[in-house]
């Protein structure tokens, strides 16, 4: 159906390293975006792609919008203990749908 | 400028009472949801409201939940004869129309025992 996959569910990682995790679909989206949620806080907006093939970059944060309008992914490089929290990718699908969300990726960092 | 307020934070009731979570979205924004985020879990859609349109309550999970929107712009999230599975983060999100990217609140924490 119109689920987004996010991968991973979880992950621990050094500071210092670099994070890369993604979203994938079956169907096509025409916006992705993603948000951050620390914990006792609401998710906040990080990244926004309108375009396939866009690579938009906020910070020590990339994103990409790929190709085939299915998937995106998210880098973090460089990690702090401040990047700790959950990520969740979300995307328009085409038509009068409201936003889907993925189920989140669990970032932990490791001083 | 002010973002998306939620009150209260944080709300404890015993099971079947009836509970009422507000919502006061960005000025100016059309669109306003609701959505269940359970205990390290991601987001469940509940609601959303788009101007005058009817809402669409497609995520709504049973009959006990229902949510009005007022004037076009603050909102009430009414949990009647709350269970216990019905503990969870409320959250509220907010934007300037369907297809534009989505500003939440801090969530209500409800807990009912």
């Amino acid at each position: 159906g119109q689920q987004l996959n996010q991968s991973p569910q979880s992950m621990f990682i050094q500071e210092g390293e670099d994070v890369s995790m993604n979203c994938t679909s079956s169907s096509i989206f025409n916006t992705w975006l993603w948000y951050k949620q620390e914990p006792g806080e609401g998710p906040v907006l990080l990244i926004a792609l309108y375009k396939a093939g866009e690579l938009t970059s906020n910070g020590r944060l990339t994103a990409q919008f790929g190709i085939t309008r299915k998937d995106s992914f998210l880098n973090i490089s460089a990690s702090i203990p401040s990047d700790v929290g959950i990520y969740f990718c979300a995307g328009f699908l085409s038509g009068n749908t409201p936003l889907v969300f993925g189920k989140g990726t669990r970032l932990s960092v490791i001083a | 400028g002010a973002g998306v307020s939620q009150s209260p934070s944080n709300k404890v009731t015993e099971k079947g009472k009836d509970v009422e979570l507000r919502c006061d979205p960005i000025s100016g924004h059309t669109a306003l949801y609701w959505y269940r985020q359970s205990l390290g879990q991601g987001l469940e859609f509940l609601i959303y409201f788009q101007g005058n349109s009817a809402p669409d309550k497609s995520g709504l999970p049973s009959d006990r939940f229902s949510a009005e929107r007022t004037g076009g712009s603050v909102s009430t999230l009414t949990i009647q004869r709350t269970q216990q599975e019905d503990s969870a983060v409320y959250l509220c999100a907010s934007s300037q129309g369907t297809y534009n990217e989505q500003f939440f609140g801090p969530g209500t924490r409800l807990t009912v025992l």
